[in-house]
C-alpha cells in the first residue's frame, strides 16, 4: 500500500460539473501540494496546504490532518482542466522536506 | 526565464552508454529534489538536496546513479552503464516553501 493514495486513478466528467479528487496519506506530513501535469508538460504546483483551506479561482483545496485527507475541487469544469493531479506530501520529521507522491488522478473533461 | 530548468530535454542512448542530466534550480532555492516518472505512474523520489548536502537517497537507486550538488546551486545526476528499465522522465523540482518542477529530461535507452 503506497503511503500517498489517490481516488479517483481516473475520472471523466462533463464540462461545468463539480469535481472531486480524493487523497490520504498515512504518514505525519509538514505540508501537502496538490500539483497539475498536462499531457506532455511539466509540473505545476496549484496548492500548499497544512490547514484548512485555500481557494483560487475555480480550484479549492482542503486538508484534515485530523483524518489525513485532503480534497481538490473544481467548480465549473472546463476542458482546459483535463490533465493529472497528483497529491505530494511532504515530511514531517525533523530535517527533512522529503515529498512522497500519489499516483495521479486523471481528468478528462468533455465540452 | 527564472524557473527551474533541465538540460538536455530528450537523450536516446544505447544500453549500457553513460548519461548526465543537468538542473538548474531557481537561484533562492535552497532545497533540489530529483525524481523519475514513468508513464500513468506518479513521481518517484530518487534524492533530495539542501544546499550541497545531499541528505537522502532512494534505496530503489542502484549505484548505477550519482548526483551531485556542488556548489548548492545547479545539480547533475549521472546515470552508468545505462539499462532498457532507466527508460523515464527525470524530473528535477527546487523548493524554498512551494515547489517549482523543471520540464523534465526524457531518457530513452535503446
Amino acid at each position: 500500500k503506497n503511503e500517498v493514495e489517490q481516488s479517483p486513478q481516473n475520472l471523466t466528467a462533463q464540462e461545468g460539473e463539480f469535481i472531486t479528487i480524493n487523497c490520504s496519506y498515512s504518514v505525519g506530513i509538514s505540508a501537502l501540494h496538490w500539483l497539475q501535469q498536462h499531457p506532455g508538460g511539466g509540473i505545476v504546483s496549484l496548492f500548499m496546504l497544512s490547514s484548512g483551506k485555500k481557494k483560487h479561482g475555480r480550484l479549492i483545496a482542503t486538508i484534515n490532518i485530523q483524518e489525513k485527507h485532503s480534497s481538490l475541487h473544481i467548480t465549473a469544469s472546463h476542458p482546459r482542466d483535463s490533465a493529472v493531479y497528483i497529491c505530494a506530501a511532504r515530511g514531517v520529521a525533523s530535517g527533512t522536506y522529503k515529498y512522497i507522491f500519489g499516483t495521479g488522478t486523471r481528468l478528462k473533461v468533455l465540452a | 526565464d527564472t524557473g527551474v530548468s533541465q538540460d538536455p530535454r530528450h537523450k536516446i542512448t544505447k544500453r549500457g552508454q553513460n548519461v548526465t542530466f543537468r538542473c538548474d534550480p531557481i537561484s533562492e532555492h535552497n532545497r533540489l529534489y530529483w525524481y523519475r516518472q514513468t508513464l500513468g505512474q506518479g513521481p518517484e523520489f530518487l534524492t533530495y538536496f539542501q544546499n550541497e548536502a545531499q541528505l537522502e537517497k532512494s534505496r530503489l537507486l542502484s549505484d548505477r546513479f550519482s548526483a551531485e550538488r556542488p556548489k548548492g546551486s545547479f545539480s547533475t545526476l549521472e546515470i552508468q552503464r545505462t539499462e532498457q528499465g532507466d527508460s523515464a522522465m527525470y524530473l528535477c523540482a527546487s523548493s524554498a516553501a512551494e515547489l517549482f518542477f523543471g520540464e523534465g529530461s526524457r531518457l530513452t535507452v535503446l
